[in-house]
C-alpha cells in the first residue's frame, strides 16, 4: 500500500536558519504531495501541496517540491521564525483508500 | 465558520472506565474521522464515518467504537478504558470521501491511570 517515511524525527534551528525537511514516498502512481503542520495545542492543518502539474507548492513562505526519480519531497523555508516551531507532517491523499497517508512528523523547534 | 469542536480538551479516567470523547462540526461535511496521536507513532487511524450511521474501522479499532446519529456529530467511546489508550485523540472531518484536506479539531488528551 501506498506509504511516507520520515526519518527526520526533531529538527532544531535559530532564528533566519534555512529549513530542509525531507519525506519519502511509496506509491503505485505519481501524486499529488501534501504537507500539513501541526501548531503547538492544536490539531494538523492542510499548508500545501504539490501536484505532478507543476512539481512545486509555495505557502506562508514554505516552498515544498517532489522529485518523482528519487521518490522523495521537501519542505524548505529560506529563514525561519520562532512561530514556525510546529510538527510538520508529509502525507499522501487518498487514492486506493478513503484515508490521507501521514508520516510520522517531524518537529521543528526554532529558537530565538 | 469552519470549526471542529472537541470536548472535553483534557481528560483523566481509571482504567476500566468509560470514556466518552464528543466532536461536532460545523461544515455539513460527510465524513469524519477518530485519530490518535502518540510520540513518534504520528497519526493513526481509528475509524472513519461516511455519514450517519455509516462507519467503517480505521488502521487501529481495537477497544474502541464510535457512534454517528447526526452529520455534525461524531463520538468515540472506550468501553473499560486501559492505560495504553493514554492519547491525544484528534477528531477530523472532510467535504467527502477521498478529499485531501482534512479539519482537525484541537484535540483531547486523555489520560488512563
Amino acid at each position: 500500500g501506498d506509504s511516507v517515511t520520515q526519518k527526520q524525527g526533531q529538527v532544531t534551528l535559530s532564528e533566519d536558519d534555512f529549513l530542509f525537511i525531507n519525506c519519502t514516498y511509496s506509491t503505485t502512481t505519481y501524486p499529488t504531495l501534501l504537507w500539513y503542520v501541526q501548531y503547538p495545542g492544536q490539531g494538523p492543518q492542510l499548508l500545501l501541496k504539490v501536484t505532478t502539474a507543476n512539481n512545486k507548492g509555495i505557502s506562508r513562505g514554505f516552498e515544498a517540491t517532489y522529485d518523482k526519480g528519487t521518490t522523495s519531497f521537501h519542505l524548505q523555508k529560506a529563514s525561519v521564525q520562532e512561530s514556525d516551531s510546529a510538527v510538520y507532517f508529509c502525507a499522501l491523499p487518498p487514492s486506493n483508500t478513503d484515508k490521507v497517508v501521514f508520516g510520522t512528523g517531524t518537529r521543528l523547534q526554532v529558537s530565538p | 465558520d469552519m470549526k471542529v469542536t472537541q470536548m472535553p480538551r483534557y481528560l483523566i479516567k481509571r482504567m476500566g472506565e468509560n470514556v466518552l470523547l464528543e466532536c461536532g462540526q460545523d461544515m455539513s461535511h460527510e465524513t469524519m474521522y477518530w485519530y490518535r496521536q502518540d510520540p513518534g507513532l504520528g497519526l493513526q487511524l481509528i475509524y472513519i464515518s461516511y455519514d450517519v450511521d455509516s462507519n467503517s474501522e480505521g488502521d487501529i479499532p481495537k477497544g474502541y467504537r464510535v457512534s454517528r446519529k447526526k452529520r455534525e456529530h461524531f463520538s468515540l467511546i472506550l468501553d473499560s478504558a486501559k492505560t495504553n489508550q493514554t492519547s491525544v485523540y484528534f477528531c477530523a472531518s472532510s467535504p467527502g470521501q477521498g478529499t485531501e484536506r482534512l479539519f482537525f479539531g484541537h484535540g483531547t488528551k486523555l489520560s488512563v491511570l
